[in-house]
């Protein structure tokens, strides 16, 4: 079965700090993707990245960085100079379990919060 | 951009009423989802649909029933509503890949269910 651990329930940072959100995961599969998924206080879940197993090049996107590494099976997100704005809850996920039906589901970490205060 | 609405942000029910939760994508997306989200067990698979008319029971079925008649429409029935179904309810579509492996979810912003 898959797995997502995301072992830091809550974060707090003060602004400027840099945070790395720990996502480690399990899997049989050769063939997967792993995703970041950010939820602000609104509510929706918003896409942040996707990665392809046969692709571990790490990712900057502005002040975001994701590093992936299969040897250890971790896919962690890091925000560099944090800002207020950041403060939400931070999903990783895994795509996919094998459900009974054929289909794959994915797979979600708990979460982690992230509170960046001023 | 892919857009997925739900039909209400907020809904206050009764206990045993018949609650509809309707899902609308617009991305011709195969895949539908419904998940709960309570405070420290992040987010749980209800029931997804990989077709019209096709359904798969997730994590926490119970209680639920889901209807697929449309392609763009994935509607989540609670028969008989209690108080432990007082949640936050989220919908995702997705597409496919080759591999049959779900591709990037696009969330719809949320109903907020307190049942009394």
């Amino acid at each position: 079965a898959q797995k997502v651990t995301q072992a830091q329930t809550e974060i707090s940072v003060v602004e400027k700090e840099d945070v790395t959100l720990d996502c480690v995961y399990e899997t049989r599969d050769t063939t997967y993707y792993l995703f970041w998924y950010k939820q602000p206080p609104s509510g929706e879940l918003v896409f942040l990245i996707r990665r392809n197993s046969f692709d571990e090049q790490n990712e900057i996107s502005g002040r975001y960085s994701w590093n992936f590494q299969k040897s250890t099976s971790s896919f962690n997100f890091t925000i560099t100079a944090s800002q207020v704005v950041d403060s939400a809850v931070y999903f990783c996920a895994l795509s996919g379990t094998l459900a009974s039906g054929g289909s794959y589901i994915p797979t979600f970490g708990r979460g982690t919060s992230l509170i960046v205060h001023p | 951009d892919v857009k997925v609405t739900q039909s209400s942000r907020y809904l206050v029910k009764r206990t045993g009423e018949k609650v509809f939760l309707e899902c609308v994508q617009d991305m011709d997306h195969e895949n539908m989802f419904w998940y709960r989200q309570d405070p420290g067990l992040g987010l749980r698979l209800i029931y997804f649909s990989y077709d019209v008319k096709m359904k798969e029971k997730g994590d926490i079925p119970e209680g639920y029933s889901v209807s697929r008649e449309k392609k763009e429409r994935f509607s989540l029935i609670l028969e008989s509503a209690s108080t432990n179904q007082t949640s936050m309810y989220l919908c995702a579509s997705s597409l496919s890949t080759a591999s049959g492996r779900t591709d990037t979810q696009y969330f719809g912003p949320g109903t907020r269910l307190t049942v009394l």
